[in-house]
C-alpha cells in the first residue's frame, strides 16, 4: 500500500531559483524521510525528521513537519543543475521498521 | 568506503527462467531490504531481513523469494519471471531497523525477454 502522495509530480526550474515539494500521508508515523534519487541509480538519503520535530535544515535543505496535517514539505535552496533528480518522501509506521515510499516528484533544474 | 554494492547492475533474463540478484554490504548493517521499482513509480518492498529474521510483504508474488547467508550478503531468487517482473531492483541496508535511514545500492535493472 501505497502511502505518501508527493506534488508536484513534476519540477522545473532555473539554477538559483527555490525549489519546494510536498508530500502527504495518511497514518500516524514515527518518522518522515526524504531520498534522492538520480536517474538510473540508487537512493540517497538526505535527511529524516521525527514525529515530535517540526523543521529541520541540512546545508541547503530545509525539511517541515506537520502531523495535524500529515504532511510535509522539502525545500531545496538555491538549487543547481546536480539537484536534478527525483525526490521522494517515505514515512516509518509506528511499531514498524519498514518505509513506505510516496510517488515522488521528478525535478529538473535548468543551467 | 562503506557500502552496498549490487551485481550485476544490468541484467537480461528469458522468459521463466530462474534468475539471482546478489546484493552485499560493508556496512555491517542487521537489516537488509530488497525493493522493486518500476519506471516511474515508488520503490516497493518485497521484503526484508532482521539478522536472520525473514519477513515477507503480504503481497509479494511467490514467485520472489530470498536467502541471506550471511550479514554481509543477500540474494533475490525469481523462480520464473515473467514480463511484469522487469524492473529495477534495488538492496538497502540500516542499523536496528525503526528510526534509522536506509544505505541503497545501485540496484539491478532487470529486463525479462
Amino acid at each position: 500500500s501505497q502511502q505518501g502522495e508527493e506534488d508536484p509530480q513534476a519540477l522545473s526550474i532555473q539554477e538559483g531559483e527555490n525549489a519546494t515539494m510536498n508530500c502527504s500521508y495518511k497514518t500516524s508515523i514515527n518518522n518522515l524521510q526524504w531520498y534522492r534519487q538520480n536517474s538510473g541509480r540508487g537512493l540517497v538519503h538526505l535527511i529524516l525528521i521525527r514525529s515530535n520535530e517540526r523543521e529541520k535544515h541540512s546545508g541547503r535543505l530545509r525539511v517541515t513537519l506537520d502531523t495535524s496535517k500529515k504532511s510535509s514539505s522539502l525545500l531545496i535552496t538555491a538549487s543547481r543543475a546536480a539537484d536534478t533528480a527525483s525526490y521522494f518522501c517515505a514515512t516509518e509506521g509506528v511499531n514498524t521498521d519498514k518505509l513506505i515510499f510516496g510517488t515522488g516528484t521528478r525535478l529538473q533544474v535548468f543551467p | 568506503d562503506a557500502m552496498v554494492i549490487q551485481n550485476p547492475r544490468y541484467q537480461v533474463t528469458q522468459f521463466g527462467k530462474p534468475v539471482t540478484l546478489s546484493c552485499s554490504q560493508t556496512l555491517n548493517h542487521n537489516v537488509m531490504y530488497w525493493y522493486q521499482q518500476k519506471s516511474s513509480q515508488a520503490p516497493k518492498l518485497l521484503f526484508h531481513y532482521y539478522d536472520k529474521d525473514f519477513n515477507n510483504e503480504a503481497d509479494t508474488p511467490d514467485n520472489f523469494q530470498s536467502r541471506r547467508p550471511n550479514t554481509s550478503f543477500c540474494f533475490l531468487d525469481i523462480r520464473s519471471p515473467g514480463l511484469g517482473d522487469a524492473a529495477m531492483y534495488l538492496c538497502a541496508t540500516s542499523t536496528d531497523g525503526g528510526g534509522q535511514p536506509q544505505h541503497f545500492g545501485d540496484g539491478t535493472r532487470l529486463s525479462i525477454l
